[in-house]
């Protein structure tokens, strides 16, 4: 049973860059796409980009040219970086996996807000 | 980008009512839709995928149906624990997109 572990920053000041890393425990790593999805405060879900084991990225293209995902795959993990983030920005970010052609199972969640 | 349209986007039923959400595509997605219940304060968790199949542990009392660019999700009975919000997305296109959600609330 793969279990998604998140961590990052929570709290954040206009311009910085949010940085949020997503471990993966049990189940293969290799066979999947890797996600990060965000949700706004009392808002819908936002899928911004996957990651597979080789490093080959999708993003979504209204975020594209500020995210970076990574993969670690000795580790068993990936990563997020969003730059020059904003109050827009302000969301509870999920990772999550990709299986087949749907997204199971979902990291817990991390609250990232911007504020000055 | 392939806009995922649902409605209604909030709905009040009973306890035991049948309920319908439909999910509307831009575009022809064949059957990559999939539907995601969220309580309040949780993670998404994924209910229906490819249309029709239910994820394991999922009541049968949840159905999916639909092709192309039209889709439906019915509770048969609704139970208290169904109170939540859904929500359609679309695999069949990068970018993956979402349905602006339906919040089930009680009546």
């Amino acid at each position: 049973q793969v279990q998604l572990q998140q961590w990052g920053a929570g709290l954040l000041k206009p311009s910085e860059t949010l940085s949020l890393t997503c471990a993966v425990n049990g189940g293969s790593f290799s066979l999947y796409h890797w996600n990060w999805i965000r949700q706004p405060p009392g808002k819908g879900l936002e899928w911004i980009g996957e990651i597979d084991h080789s490093g080959s990225t999708n993003y979504a293209p209204s975020l594209k040219s500020r995210v970076t995902i990574s993969v670690d795959t000795s580790k068993k993990q990936f990563s997020l970086k969003l730059s020059s983030v904003t109050a827009a920005d302000t969301a509870v970010y999920y990772c999550a996996r990709t299986h087949h052609n749907w997204i199971d199972p979902w990291g817990q969640g991390s609250q990232v807000t911007v504020s000055s | 980008d392939i806009q995922m349209t649902q409605s209604p986007s909030s709905l009040s039923a009973s306890v035991g009512d049948r309920v319908t959400i439909t999910c509307r595509a831009s575009q022809s997605i064949s059957s990559f839709l999939n539907w995601y219940q969220q309580r309040p304060g949780k993670a998404p968790e994924l209910l229906i995928y490819a249309t029709s199949s239910l994820q394991s542990g999922v009541p049968s009392r949840f159905s999916g149906s639909g092709s192309g660019t039209d889709f439906t999700l019915t509770i048969s009975s609704l139970q208290p624990e169904d109170f939540a919000t859904y929500y359609c997305q679309q695999s069949f296109s990068m970018p993956l997109t979402f349905g602006g959600g339906t919040n089930v609330e009680i009546k």
